[in-house]
């Protein structure tokens, strides 16, 4: 059975760090597209980066130059380290394996297999 | 940036009844890129349809996904007591890489 298992949240001050991660089972995450979103309070969905199998990252601006995103291939465990840490970035994190199919050309994404989350809170 | 409008906001129904929901995309995209998930309450979303119109796997016929350009619609042909959750759709794009819409809330009458 494929799993994704989040881990690392909890309560940090406003410009504190912290890192989540997420281990996988059935799962290999070097092999996959894998990506962070995350969900704040009563919000909706928000992505926040994604690395490549290739090892490529990508990041919302929300995040960009605060979220760093990594794996571990010996571990098979996706990371994202978080600086700077803001109140808005108080939310529900969860790591996400990517699925692709290829027509006319142009290859197309989606989130198939997700993690049950791990919550963050930034507050003094 | 693309955004994503779903509605209606919420959707009061009763089981066995039909559900319609609305994803409008600010600009045209491909339909491939278009995805449907289910939240429910504390629960991670779950990949409903893909590509506008292809289920997931185990995703029963009675949830079926339509649409193209900026009109898509995701329709749940008789209410089972396990829809009733929140319905994101989502974009896959450049940049950024997904967007959402807010949701709609599919709730019991």
């Amino acid at each position: 059975e494929v799993q994704l298992v989040e881990s690392g949240g909890g309560l940090v001050q406003p410009g504190g760090s912290l890192r989540l991660s997420c281990a996988a089972s059935g799962f290999t995450v070097s092999s996959n597209y894998m990506s962070w979103v995350r969900q704040a309070p009563g919000k909706g969905l928000e992505w926040v980066s994604v690395i490549y199998s290739g090892g490529i990252t990508k990041y919302a601006e929300s995040v960009k130059g605060r979220f760093t995103i990594s794996r571990d291939i010996s571990e098979d465990t996706l990371y994202l380290q978080m600086n700077s840490l803001r109140a808005e970035d108080t939310a529900v994190y969860y790591c996400a394996g990517e699925k692709w199919f290829r027509e006319a050309g142009y290859y197309y994404f989606y989130m198939d297999v997700w993690g049950k989350g791990t919550t963050v809170i930034v507050s003094s | 940036e693309i955004v994503l409008t779903q509605s209606p906001g919420t959707l009061s129904l009763s089981p066995g009844e039909r559900a319609t929901l609305s994803c409008r995309a600010s600009q045209s995209v491909s339909s491939n890129s278009l995805a449907w998930y289910q939240q429910k309450s504390g629960q991670a979303p779950r990949l409903l349809i893909y590509g506008a119109s292809n289920r997931a796997t185990g995703i029963p016929d009675r949830i079926s996904g339509r649409g193209s350009g900026t009109d898509f619609t995701l329709t749940i042909s008789r209410l089972e007591p396990e829809d009733f959750g929140v319905y994101y759709c989502q974009q896959y794009g450049s940049s950024p890489r997904f967007t959402f819409g807010p949701g709609t809330k599919v709730d019991i009458k």
